[in-house]
């Protein structure tokens, strides 16, 4: 067990819709970094959060956007989904504002029908 | 822009083998560190490096993080069947950059 959690573990929707997912870092870690997923593909960076600011951006669609609240969960946002954003959705956690030794959550598996 | 070359992409080996996998770079990194994946599950840390050079062990893996800082190779020996999954290196490029390699996925045969 990481100490990362994210809910929830699988998500169903339709095309057009919105989703969030949520995510709680290891106790202590300040840094909140999201992954994409597709299958059989690497892992690609979405966003890092660093103490509720945001610190680096990767391949982040506008469609999407996240957030790192003040007891530094983070939430991903996803709307207007189309098919191809269905996938595995990570959040992983660091202790500093830098990229590092990160920890990842069990991941949430989207599926946009 | 900074490239991380994974190999090999795949590997079937029998159970018993060793196996080796590695890392290259074309920038100098900070950290190295291998994780490994299992189908519908997250990453799992398995070892991180720090220093060049630096040489170390969790179980029957091994990982090292290579002098001239541009690679680092992971070596897992007298495989097991549930070693299967994907391994990833990552690594820290310039205090504010990580990337992950494509991954290498192991298979072994009982």
């Amino acid at each position: 067990d990481s100490g990362v959690t994210q809910t929830p573990k699988h998500l169903i929707t339709a095309t057009g819709q919105r989703v969030t997912l949520r995510c709680s870092p290891r106790s202590g870690d300040l840094s909140v970094y999201w992954y994409q997923q597709s299958l059989d593909q690497g892992l690609q960076f979405l966003i890092q959060y660093y103490n509720g600011e945001e610190r680096a951006k990767g391949n982040i669609l506008e469609r999407f956007s996240a957030q790192q609240f003040p007891d530094l969960h983070s939430e991903l946002n996803l709307s207007s989904l189309e098919l191809g954003d269905s996938a595995l959705y990570f959040c992983a956690s660091s202790a500093r504002a830098f990229p590092d030794t990160q920890y990842f959550g069990p991941g949430t598996r989207l599926t946009v029908l | 822009g900074q490239q991380l070359n994974q190999s090999p992409q795949s590997m079937f080996i029998q159970e018993g083998e060793d196996v080796s996998m590695n890392c290259t770079s074309s920038s100098i990194f900070n950290t190295w560190l291998w994780y490994k994946q299992e189908p519908g599950e997250g990453p799992v840390l398995l070892i991180a490096l720090y220093k060049a050079g630096e040489l170390t062990s969790n179980g029957r893996l091994t990982a090292q993080f290579g002098i001239t800082r541009k690679d680092s190779f992971l070596n897992i020996s007298a495989s097991i069947p549930s070693d299967v999954g994907i391994y990833f290196c990552a690594g820290q490029y310039n205090f504010n950059k990580f990337y992950f390699g494509s991954g290498t996925k192991l298979n072994v045969k009982p």
